[in-house]
């Protein structure tokens, strides 16, 4: 168990609709990082919050968004999903400076038919 | 623009002997990092190492070693006595900057290890 908790595991859902995963980081970790893994683009960064506000941001569609509450957990909402949304989605925490690497969840499989 | 380039795709080892993992970066920034992930089969991503662009050593960890060859830009991951347990995909990663906690991640490389 790396401490950081991803919820769901596994989540199936049809075009057009709209999910939400969730991530707990590491006790202690006030930097929480979205990446999304998929066959064609591989590992792409999507959004990193710290300490509750957005501090980079990447590859992130329009219908995606993201949000840092005040206990750290972040939740990254979906919409209006479409097929090549399907991929496996990581979220990593780490504390400020990150010079060690991050720890990453163990990963949300999105699957959109 | 930063790139992050695994020129190989899948290797083969066999069991407790080394392999290198080749991993090459490009950044026009002075400060930067680099990492080494693990991904098994099951998904997860495992930190294994970390060198940093100041750093004057080789990092190792255990049996992990980086071949930071920083003229060459190349930062090539060293599996020692390499065990069926290191099958998996290995990704090579570049943090850009002090400012800056966003990885760019290479396409990774499947190693096999054979009994």
């Amino acid at each position: 168990d790396s401490g950081v908790t991803q919820t769901p595991k596994h989540l199936i859902t049809a075009t057009g609709q709209r999910v939400t995963l969730r991530c707990s980081p590491r006790s202690g970790d006030l930097s929480v990082y979205w990446y999304q893994q998929s066959l064609d683009q591989g590992l792409q960064f999507l959004i990193q919050y710290y300490n509750g506000e957005e501090r980079a941001k990447g590859n992130i569609l329009e219908r995606f968004s993201a949000q840092q509450f005040p206990d750290l957990h972040s939740e990254l909402n979906l919409s209006s999903l479409e097929l090549g949304d399907s991929a496996l989605y990581f979220c990593a925490s780490s504390v400020q400076g990150a010079q060690g690497g991050y720890t990453f969840g163990s990963g949300t499989r999105l699957t959109v038919v | 623009a930063q790139k992050i380039t695994q020129t190989q795709p899948g290797m083969f080892v066999q069991e407790k002997e080394a392999v290198t993992l080749d991993c090459t970066y490009d950044t026009s920034d002075p400060s930067y990092g680099l990492f080494w992930y693990k991904q098994p089969s099951s998904g997860e991503m495992i930190f294994l190492i970390y060198q940093g662009s100041y750093d004057q050593q080789n990092a190792t960890e255990g049996r992990y070693s980086l071949n930071f060859q920083k003229a060459r830009k190349s930062a090539n991951l060293v599996i020692s006595a390499s065990q069926l347990g290191d099958s998996a995909m290995y990704f090579c990663a570049m943090r850009e900057g002090p400012g800056t906690y966003k990885y760019i991640f290479g396409t990774g490389t499947r190693l096999k290890v054979l009994a």
